[in-house]
């Protein structure tokens, strides 16, 4: 079983819609949860830190449930900028271990 | 600027050389990391530290080779033991931190390796 798993999509959806990501992990050690985006040919960027109570950045969501090992994302009001692939990371407490999912892609349709 | 370098952007080898990638940053993180990443796929961990003069296996170090002379600097060698080195390389950077906030990794632009 991988240590963090995202379902890779893709994921096609006009413009204004809302969609969400989720992502579990394995380790019940993990300290920190982070939501980064990466466009094609270029680095991850952070999007998000996900904190346990649940956080927003504007048309973005983050959610944790420590209890069930499992993060989520969730835009709404969807740009055609928004297409990218949405990497969810999660850092070991106890080895500093930073591992990523496998990515899920958006694409986001005039 | 505070940021992540590295070079070269893109590096054509042949088979059989060892190669080494360049990553440097000036954010003063303790922690540094490197990923290889394949088209279509995730980033895979490569090695990792935590500190100077100390690195760790990641999940495929089979076939690399790290060190960690400097808090700075964090170069990967590519040996020829690698038996599929053509891949995107990223090297990022964190600080350790005490709690979840400001422990977010800075990625550099990446290394383009094609093997030849």
């Amino acid at each position: 079983r991988k240590e963090v798993e995202q379902d890779p999509g893709p994921f096609n959806v006009p413009e204004g819609a809302t969609v969400a990501f989720n992502c579990t992990y394995s380790n019940s050690a993990s300290q920190s949860f982070f939501w980064y985006r990466q466009d094609c040919r270029k680095e991850p960027k952070l999007l998000m830190s996900v904190y346990s109570s649940g956080n927003e950045d504007g048309r973005f969501t983050a959610q944790l449930n420590r209890a069930s090992q499992y993060i989520s994302l969730l835009i709404r009001d969807s740009k055609l900028s928004d297409s990218a692939t949405y990497l969810c990371v999660v850092k070991s407490g106890n080895t500093g271990k930073l591992i990523f999912g496998q990515g899920t892609t958006l694409q986001v349709k005039p | 600027d505070g940021g992540i370098t590295q070079s070269p952007k893109y590096l054509f080898r042949k088979e059989g050389q060892n190669v080494t990638l360049s990553c440097e940053q000036n954010l003063n993180h303790d922690a540094m990391y490197w990923y290889r990443q394949d088209p279509g796929q995730g980033l895979r961990l490569i090695y990792y530290s935590q500190i100077v003069n100390d690195f760790q296996k990641g999940d495929i170090a089979e076939g690399y080779s790290v060190s960690r002379e400097k808090k700075e600097s964090f170069p990967l060698t590519v040996t020829s033991a690698q038996k599929n080195p053509t891949a995107f390389y990223l090297c990022a950077s964190s600080s350790p931190g005490g709690s979840a906030m400001n422990t977010e990794a800075f990625f550099g632009q990446g290394t383009r390796l094609t093997v030849v």
